[in-house]
């Protein structure tokens, strides 16, 4: 059952402390994302990955570091930093090529700081 | 700045009714997506048309797009409660392999 998994699912953190999401995806696709949505907002993009070893910045990239080790896997760790982290966070994947293809999402993270 | 932006914001309406959602975005583009999201949950690719199509159909799905106006429909016909749901577009700048999102219209099918 092919897909893309975020854990967990509710997450609650104290002011100081760094916190990780976790985003697994089984569907073999070389790019994925990570977004931020707040009430009633749209998407904005924190960081994004076309292939493994590699990720650039999003537009909303401050207080917040990921890694790309595994083609499956791409985590995201929100900092200290990071001074409103209380939101909804959704994962993406997709196929590198061409541009602009369909994105699949997880089910969503949502992050309450204390 | 947001790529698309979504009107109306909200839109309620009968069931069985037609539900109309615009788009309009600022740069040119290779393809424009739409896509569902169900409260709290993931977002659902609905359909993308190509920068060169000009009318797309899946389902009860009619989306239109004028790059001439830069702006985009998705038209929903004969909708059912389980419709109720936000509904985004998504471009892709044209040069990127990112989305840019806009900040969505919230349907409500009443029953």
């Amino acid at each position: 059952d092919g897909g893309i998994t975020q854990s967990p699912k509710y997450l609650f953190r104290k002011e100081g402390q760094n916190v990780t999401l976790s985003c697994e995806q089984n569907l073999n696709h070389d790019a994925m994302y990570w977004y931020r949505q707040d009430p009633g907002q749209g998407l904005r993009l924190i960081y994004y990955s076309q292939i493994v070893n590699d990720f650039q910045k999003g537009d909303i990239a401050e207080g917040y570091s990921v890694s790309r080790e595994k083609k499956e896997s791409f985590p995201l760790t929100v900092t200290s930093a990071q001074k409103n982290p209380t939101a909804f966070y959704l994962c993406a994947s997709s196929t590198r090529a061409p541009r602009g293809n369909e994105q699949f999402f997880g089910p969503g993270t949502r992050l309450t700081v204390l | 700045s947001q790529q698309g932006e979504e009107d109306p914001q909200a839109l309620s309406i009968q069931e069985g009714e037609n539900a109309t959602m615009n788009c309009s975005y600022k740069t040119s583009i290779n393809n424009l997506q739409w896509y569902r999201q169900n409260s709290g949950r993931g977002l659902v690719h609905l359909i993308l048309i190509r920068s060169n199509e000009r009318e797309k159909h899946s389902g009860r799905l009619r989306v239109t797009l004028d790059t001439s106006k830069k702006s985009s429909s998705l038209l929903i016909t004969a909708s059912r409660a389980a419709d109720t749901a936000s509904y985004f577009c998504a471009t892709d700048g044209g040069s990127s392999y990112k989305l840019i999102f806009g900040s969505g219209t919230r349907l409500l099918v009443r029953p």
